[in-house]
């Protein structure tokens, strides 16, 4: 039973440029969840699919931000134009529909120049 | 809306000895998960220990414990006979509503000292 998986490890970009992450969740997950988490904090939750469908996106996703999970197995995470304040850790954790953990991959730490 | 506060930015334990990091909550939903992960420096966040809101007994995990004190909206973990290997963040978080998010707070460093 493999766990959850993300790609890439480490990115570090140049503000402007455009960024994409990847996450394979466990695999009878229905539920993917994306957190970002910044030096000293939390993570905060970004958004949320149960199977294809995103069901909740949070403020924090502004129009540079999207997620899809085409055929309710794995899902990107696109930043279009960063910015710096864009730097940090990008957490991707899956569930099963009606069940309460989150299982976590080893994040995708993004630093942008 | 839910709230965790984590009161002990840091602590310091005595290899062996047994450690308390404490959590409190808010939230209107009867219904809720309380959860602790570790976060080790690697950043990958490790699910320790889960507490449902009607569960009647305490969870416990191995070493891992949840005192669960409804009344006072307290969840602390209690980690026994402490390792090097536990040196790491441990974070305190809740989920409700129907979209089960976590809400998170800010940490506590766990030191643990030979």
């Amino acid at each position: 039973d493999t766990g959850v998986s993300q790609d890439p490890r480490h990115k570090i970009t140049k503000r402007g440029q455009n960024v994409t992450f990847r996450c394979d969740p466990i695999s009878e997950h229905n539920r993917l969840y994306w957190y970002r988490q910044t030096l000293g904090q939390g993570p905060e939750f970004l958004t949320y699919f149960q199977n294809e469908a995103q069901l909740e996106k949070s403020r924090l996703l502004s129009d540079r931000f999207s997620a899809e999970r085409p055929k309710g197995s794995f899902s990107t995470l696109e930043i279009q134009r960063t910015e710096q304040g864009d730097s940090a850790m990008y957490l991707c954790a899956s569930s099963l529909a009606h069940g309460d953990t989150q299982y976590f991959g080893p994040g995708t730490r993004l630093t942008v120049l | 809306a839910q709230k965790i506060t984590q009161t002990q930015p840091g602590m310091f334990v005595q290899e062996k000895e047994a450690v308390t990091l404490d959590c409190t909550y808010d939230t209107s939903d009867p219904s809720y998960g309380l959860f602790w992960y570790k976060q080790p420096s690697s950043g990958e966040m490790i699910f320790l220990i889960y507490q449902g809101s009607y569960d009647q007994q305490n969870a416990t995990e191995g070493r891992y414990s949840l005192n669960f004190q409804k009344a006072r909206k307290s969840a602390n973990l209690v980690i026994s006979a402490s390792q090097l290997g536990d040196s790491a963040m441990y974070f305190c978080a809740i989920t409700a509503g129907n979209n089960r998010k976590l809400i998170w707070g800010l940490g506590t460093s766990l030191a643990v000292n030979p």
